[in-house]
């Protein structure tokens, strides 16, 4: 396991449907966060889970959004009834639970939305 | 006003110059920093890490905080074409991080 994986890379879908992401963090790490960045900006935070609970929503994070973290591995994250303000890149990173030695969060490669 | 602060750019040098990166953050209570490089289509790869003022340094690139005036820094030197990137800094404080909205990059051979 060298890093955070994610996927899919790309995803292209039309306004209206459903896409699901999924993200493996790596190994050891206990946190998983998702983030959203656009063109031109930083990440922004959306969610973050300790092990299988969903400890923290952004507001950003619309009721069409949902994530899971079933069994505190992997992660999962739907956006139903896409939008085109939706187009983004999906963001995912994980850390050691260690707030004695700060949040160090290793990110994935991304997925990259594109809602026409 | 953002919490944190960070010159989008473009910035461009020649290889071997110093470059320097900044950003201004508005809450003081923020204890972690780091910085981030960013290729083109890409995740955020951390390069550094640092939670007290002072210089932080790792081969080429060399950190600074300045809690005081909540300011902090990158320096890289003898920049490489291959330093070509979006830099992002980043902040923390337990679980709440905030990036800036990066520099970009570009050094000439």
């Amino acid at each position: 396991d060298t890093g955070v994986s994610q996927d899919p890379r790309h995803k292209i879908t039309k306004r209206g449907q459903n896409v699901t992401f999924r993200c493996d963090p790596i190994s050891e790490h206990n946190r998983l966060y998702w983030y959203r960045q656009t063109l031109g900006q930083g990440p922004e935070f959306l969610t973050y889970f300790q092990n299988e609970a969903q400890l923290e929503k952004s507001r950003l994070l619309s009721d069409r959004f949902s994530a899971e973290r079933p069994k505190g591995s992997f992660s999962t994250l739907e956006i139903q009834r896409t939008e085109q303000g939706d187009s983004a890149m999906y963001l995912c990173a994980s850390s050691i639970d260690g707030l004695a030695v700060g949040e160090t969060q290793y990110f994935g490669p991304g997925t990259r939305l594109l809602v026409l | 006003q953002k919490e944190v602060e960070q010159d989008p750019g473009p910035l461009s040098v020649p290889e071997g110059a110093i470059v320097s990166l900044n950003c201004t953050y508005s809450n003081s209570a923020f204890q972690y920093f780091m910085w981030y490089r960013q290729y083109s289509r890409k995740g955020p790869e951390l390069l550094m890490y640092t939670y007290s003022s002072g210089n932080k340094e790792d081969g080429r690139f060399t950190a600074q905080v300045d809690k005081s005036s909540k300011y902090i820094s990158l320096f890289i030197r003898d920049s490489q074409p291959s330093d070509s990137a979006t830099y992002l800094c980043a902040m923390s404080l337990n679980n709440d991080m905030r990036f800036g909205a990066g520099t970009r990059l570009t050094v000439k051979p």
